[in-house]
């Protein structure tokens, strides 16, 4: 176990749906990070927050939305989703903050959307 | 924008062989290095970094990875493989101001590579 607790394991939806997947991190640790793994693109860089805040987007979709609630728990939000949403999407904590990269992530078991 | 080639998308060994990995980042200044291993149906689990203090950077079982600045360089050994290997591995590098202008890092991955080991 991680410590990075993400909800729900595995999703299935139909195209043109919403979903919302959850992700509490490591005890302690003020920052979050959204990936995207895909086959094709591998793991990419969706978002980051920093103690409720919004600190960096990456390959996001304008579909795609996230938050961190003041609990530090984080959701991502996925809307009228297509085919190609279909991935695995991880979070990870970490304990330094967004100018310290030297302490890595520690990732979550992630969850597994599969949009029909 | 930082990025990391890993070379060799599947490698296979026999079991007791040295694993190498490789891993060449692209970076103008020495950034921070990290290899993640990642099992079936499992999340990233570090495996270790480097952080600029000793290049050769040891991690867990029995990993170690070297640092070479001349090469841009982070390859993955291990002595002696073992069935437990068999695993998809990352290399990382830290990314900085790219998707923001407040200078925040990100992790940024190479598509990896895929571990078997033969009996």
């Amino acid at each position: 176990d991680s410590g990075v607790t993400q909800t729900p394991k595995h999703l299935i939806t139909a195209t043109g749906q919403r979903v919302t997947l959850r992700c509490s991190p490591r005890s302690g640790d003020l920052s979050v990070y959204w990936y995207q793994q895909s086959l094709d693109q591998g793991l990419q860089f969706l978002i980051q927050y920093y103690n409720g805040e919004e600190r960096a987007k990456g390959n996001i979709l304008e579909r795609f939305s996230a938050q961190q609630f003041p609990d530090l728990h984080s959701e991502l939000n996925l809307s009228s989703l297509e085919l190609g949403d279909s991935a695995l999407y991880f979070c990870a904590s970490s304990a330094g903050g967004p100018t310290e990269p030297r302490y890595g992530y520690t990732f979550g078991s992630g969850t597994r959307l599969t949009v029909v | 924008a930082q990025s990391v080639t890993q070379l060799g998308s599947h490698v296979s060994v026999s079991e007791g062989a040295l694993v190498l990995l490789r891993c060449n980042y692209s970076s103008s200044v020495p950034p921070y290095l990290f290899w993640y291993v990642q099992y079936p149906n499992q999340g990233l689990q570090l495996l270790l970094k480097y952080t600029s203090a000793a290049t050769l950077v040891k991690g867990i079982n029995g990993f170690e990875a070297e640092f070479k600045k001349s090469e841009t360089s982070f390859h993955l050994t291990k002595p002696s493989a073992h069935m437990s290997d068999a695993a998809e591995y990352f290399c990382a590098v830290s990314d900085r101001g790219v998707y923001s202008g407040a200078g925040s890092y990100q992790l940024t991955f190479g598509k990896g590579t895929k571990l078997s080991v033969i009996p």
